[in-house]
């Protein structure tokens, strides 16, 4: 079965940093762009960034309101995705969602992360 | 950044009915578009690429159409479990912009 699976979510104050992991399994992970999305309590979804492959130089791109504070990476030797998250702020609280990329494929349920003191 | 506007906002239906949802971009973007589905609680499904390819284990009620800047996703004889938000989702330059999502209800 094609999917992904987040994690890593929970509870932080303003400042602080967490580490999301999308574990995929049911293709070939290595071959495939990565992204990271996300959505605030009630609103839309907001694109966070892209991981490309290795063959690409895992070159990253990220959305305006997180670069410079978020990274992404992958282990294409574990099927992971990560989303290294520093200097979070309340504006940040939100479920993640992880996809392929450049056209969207599986997504999982998601992992809430609350920004808050 | 490209601007994704989708019409109407919200869109009430009746069982049976064919609707069909707009998306307009800011800029040309060939056929990078992409319809997902989503159900309240639920994470995003996606149905369309490419403007109207459909995703494997998507029923053929679904269907897209468009190029450049404008696009369209077509429900056919809607069911009670079609009723949801969807959104259009551009992927042809940084940074990928969504729609604000169309909110389908049961009339």
């Amino acid at each position: 079965e094609v999917q992904v699976v987040e994690s890593g979510g929970g509870l932080v104050e303003p400042g602080g940093s967490l580490r999301l992991s999308c574990a995929a399994s049911g293709f070939d992970f290595s071959k495939l762009w990565m992204i990271w999305v996300r959505q605030a309590p009630g609103k839309g979804l907001e694109w966070v960034g892209r991981i490309k492959i290795k063959s690409d130089g895992e070159a990253t791109d990220y959305a305006a309101p997180v670069r410079g504070r978020f990274t992404i990476s992958r282990d294409d030797s574990s099927n992971t995705l990560y989303l290294q998250m520093n200097s979070l702020k309340t504006e940040d609280t939100a479920v993640y969602y992880c996809t392929t990329a450049p056209r969207p494929g599986p997504w999982g349920q998601g992992t809430l992360v609350t920004v808050s003191s | 950044d490209i601007q994704m506007t989708q019409s109407p906002s919200s869109l009430s239906a009746s069982v049976g009915d064919r609707v069909t949802i707009t998306c307009r971009a800011s800029q040309g973007i060939s056929t990078y578009l992409a319809w997902l589905q989503q159900k309240p609680g639920k994470a995003p499904k996606s149905l369309i690429y490419a403007a109207s390819s459909l995703q494997s284990g998507v029923p053929s009620k679904f269907s897209g159409s468009g190029s450049g800047t404008d696009f369209t996703l077509t429900i056919s004889s809607l069911q009670p479990e079609d009723f949801a938000t969807y959104y259009c989702q551009q992927y042809n330059s940084y940074p990928y912009t969504f729609g604000q999502g169309t909110k389908l209800e049961i009339k």
